[in-house]
């Protein structure tokens, strides 16, 4: 069947501007992960999902960071006035349920911001 | 706060080593412990999961140890192959998290033909 799917693969945009990232989980999957990967922090969680609900925000860097879930499927996290420091890679996981430990990752969200 | 560190970032061996991967963490206190491999451009695949209240679990050439107590665990990779170039990255489950994974910083790993 089809994994994570993210959309888009690469995204460059100005300083100041809002971007929105997809991610389409695995087909029945309950949970889901954001998590950002930059060169200077590593791999950060950023919200988990449960179903369309989000129990934890705590990794979300700043209020300008939003995300989230309708349908329980698709996710959708919006960056608003990018900065510079926001330039990284944006993975989303999903996994069965919250009890369930494989997380399955998609591919990510190369984002530019000049 | 949960810290993870992946010693060493970089290595580079011939094919056929044997080598080990190193990663410690500074809360036992954890629910379990994944290794993920990640190519270039792409997302992560996950390797090995150990529980907690494991000591290891192996998959074909890969061996995954865990010593909860002192904080560490280790990837063994036998006869490495040049396909197994890849960054390995490890990430511990804690007790009290919604299942957010936190990362070490991971070893970027080359095999030599």
């Amino acid at each position: 069947g089809a994994g994570v799917s993210q959309s888009p693969s690469n995204k460059v945009t100005e300083k100041g501007k809002d971007v929105e990232l997809r991610c389409d989980p695995i087909s029945g999957h309950t949970a889901l992960y954001w998590y950002r990967q930059s060169l200077g922090q590593g791999l950060e969680f950023l919200i988990y999902f449960q179903g369309n609900s989000a129990p934890d925000k705590s990794g979300l860097p700043s209020d300008r960071f939003s995300a989230e879930r309708t349908g329980g499927s698709v996710s959708t996290l919006t960056i608003q006035r990018t900065q510079q420091e926001d330039s990284a890679v944006y993975l989303c996981a999903s996994s069965l349920d919250r009890n369930q430990e494989t997380q399955y990752f998609g591919p990510g969200t190369r984002l530019l911001v000049l | 706060k949960q810290e993870v560190t992946q010693i060493p970032a970089a290595l580079s061996v011939p094919e056929g080593e044997n080598l080990v991967l190193n990663c410690s963490f500074t809360d036992s206190a954890i629910y379990n412990l994944q290794w993920f491999r990640q190519d270039p451009g792409k997302g992560l695949t996950s390797l090995l999961l150990i529980q907690s209240s494991q000591r290891e679990q192996t998959s074909g050439r890969l061996n995954a140890s865990l010593d909860k107590s002192s904080g560490r665990s280790t990837l063994y990779i036998a006869a490495s192959q040049p396909g197994d170039s890849a960054t390995y990255l490890c990430a511990v489950r804690p007790n009290n998290a919604g299942n957010m994974l936190t990362f070490g910083g991971g070893t970027r790993l080359m095999v030599k033909p």
